[in-house]
């Protein structure tokens, strides 16, 4: 079964480093979703992402982060100059033209000390 | 913009017994509830679905039920077992996005 796969499974930065969380969602979808968990907190949705450009963002997705789909395979996030407080659990998804099942991908642990 | 509320945020219960989970949401527009499982160290997995003009989908087990006039949903898993323990959520979509906002999630343990 078809699945989307993220890398790394963990991260660890130092505070003020940028990032690159990679994802490789499911081959025939076209929407791709960034969400991010807290330890312990709710799933909360960061940005969707359709056409080759943000479709959707939340207020969390501030001038520090940045999607981008480099190939024909690969969605990233990048956050630039890391904060304590983004570390959490980032979960990359995705959905098929006109279906509302989103798939979750395993993961990346990012810590930022 | 939407909320979900979700309880309880812990169940413990026999094998064999029933779960019921319950979920409200603020806007009255969203049309689209879907049920995710997480189990340690993975990605949330949808476990059930439902859609606005649906008022309760089965499945085997699992069974989730619509009041849109109230505004809550809720999962029921019948004769549970070990496995079924983990972490359940649920989350809601308004009509005009794509993006799940979900509940802080109940986390289910089983006993046998």
């Amino acid at each position: 079964e078809p699945e989307v796969t993220q890398t790394p499974s963990h991260q660890v930065t130092q505070m003020g480093q940028e990032v690159i969380l990679r994802c490789v969602p499911i081959s025939n979808h076209l929407y791709f979703y960034w969400y991010r968990q807290i330890l312990g907190q709710k799933v909360e949705f960061l940005v969707s992402f359709y056409n080759n450009e943000i479709s959707e963002k939340s207020e969390i997705f501030d001038d520090q982060f940045s999607v981008e789909r480099p190939d024909g395979s690969n969605f990233t996030l990048k956050i630039r100059s890391t904060k304590l407080e983004d570390s959490a659990m980032y979960f990359c998804a995705s959905t098929s033209v006109g279906r509302e099942t989103q798939y979750f991908g395993p993961g990346t642990r990012l810590l930022v000390l | 913009g939407e909320n979900v509320e979700q309880h309880p945020s812990t169940l413990s219960v026999q094998e064999g017994d029933s779960a019921v989970i319950k979920c409200t949401y603020s806007d009255s527009a969203s049309n689209y509830f879907p049920w995710y499982k997480q189990e340690l160290g993975k990605g949330p997995q949808l476990i059930i679905d439902i859609r606005s003009n649906v008022g309760e989908k089965k499945d085997q087990r699992i069974a989730v039920t619509l009041n849109k006039t109230a505004k809550h949903f809720s999962l029921h898993i019948t004769e549970t077992q070990p496995e079924d323990s983990a972490v359940y959520f649920c989350a809601a979509r308004g009509p005009a996005g794509t993006a799940l906002i979900f509940g802080k999630g109940t986390t289910l343990s089983v006993s046998s």
